[in-house]
């Protein structure tokens, strides 16, 4: 099985701050990546698919990249409404796996 | 809209079985693969199984194979999973979810399952 690490648990950020969130693959997923968003009491919501292409309807401060093993998840100038749980999921082979997720907490 | 709508979680005790439907529309439902995944409390994220279009093609986490089957009846639009056998740590809230090519295009809002004595 492929395992997902997301390197941080959660950390403390402040409204305007640029956000990276980092996501390593145990291989080579060659760009099999989503990313969601969950908030509390909801579902979780599709980000970014393919590492790179943003979802309709997803602000354009959300951007991934990333290749290989190591990807990331930008969120530029932090919203409120993106006071949330972000997952990274693999989907080059089964089972889908995901990363322990990375809870983003106002300071 | 599209819309999924789970239901049939509850509590059942250790060694019960429970069947789980995720009602779907606004989408045409048998010309997409469809998944449940479930998020156990204050966990994270964990693919249970997937059901191709026609459910010609299945695949289950190895947590759940054996014990749990997922099916679909696609002229009335509803994915269902049948699960057997349930242990304390098949308690979570499952989420049925579109298939966009492996990864997960929408999501419902889940049914909760509980499995206590």
């Amino acid at each position: 099985d492929i395992q997902m690490t997301q390197s941080s648990s959660s950390f403390s950020v402040s409204l305007g701050d640029r956000v990276t969130i980092t996501c390593k693959a145990s291989e080579d997923i060659y760009n099999r990546l989503a990313w969601y968003q969950q908030k509390p009491g909801n579902a979780p919501r599709l980000l970014i698919s393919g590492a790179t292409s943003l979802e309709t309807g997803v602000p354009s401060r959300f951007s991934g990249s990333g290749s290989g093993k190591d990807y990331t998840l930008s969120i530029t100038s932090l919203q409120t409404e993106d006071v949330a749980t972000y997952y990274c999921q693999q989907y080059w082979s089964t089972p889908l796996t995901f990363g322990a997720g990375t809870k983003l907490e106002l300071k | 809209d599209v819309q999924l709508v789970e239901s049939g979680g509850g509590l059942v005790q250790p060694g019960g079985s429970r069947k789980l439907s995720c009602a779907a529309s606004g989408f045409t439902f048998s010309s997409f693969g469809m998944h449940w995944v479930r998020q156990a409390p204050e966990k994270g994220l964990e693919w249970v199984a997937y059901i191709s279009s026609g459910s010609s093609t299945i695949y289950y986490a190895d947590t759940v194979k054996g014990r749990f089957t997922i099916s679909r009846d696609n002229p009335k639009n509803t994915l269902f999973l049948q699960m057997t056998s349930l242990r304390s740590e098949d308690t979570a809230m499952y989420y049925c979810a579109i298939d966009a090519s492996a990864w997960f295009a929408y999501w419902g809002q889940g049914t909760l399952v509980t499995v206590s004595a």
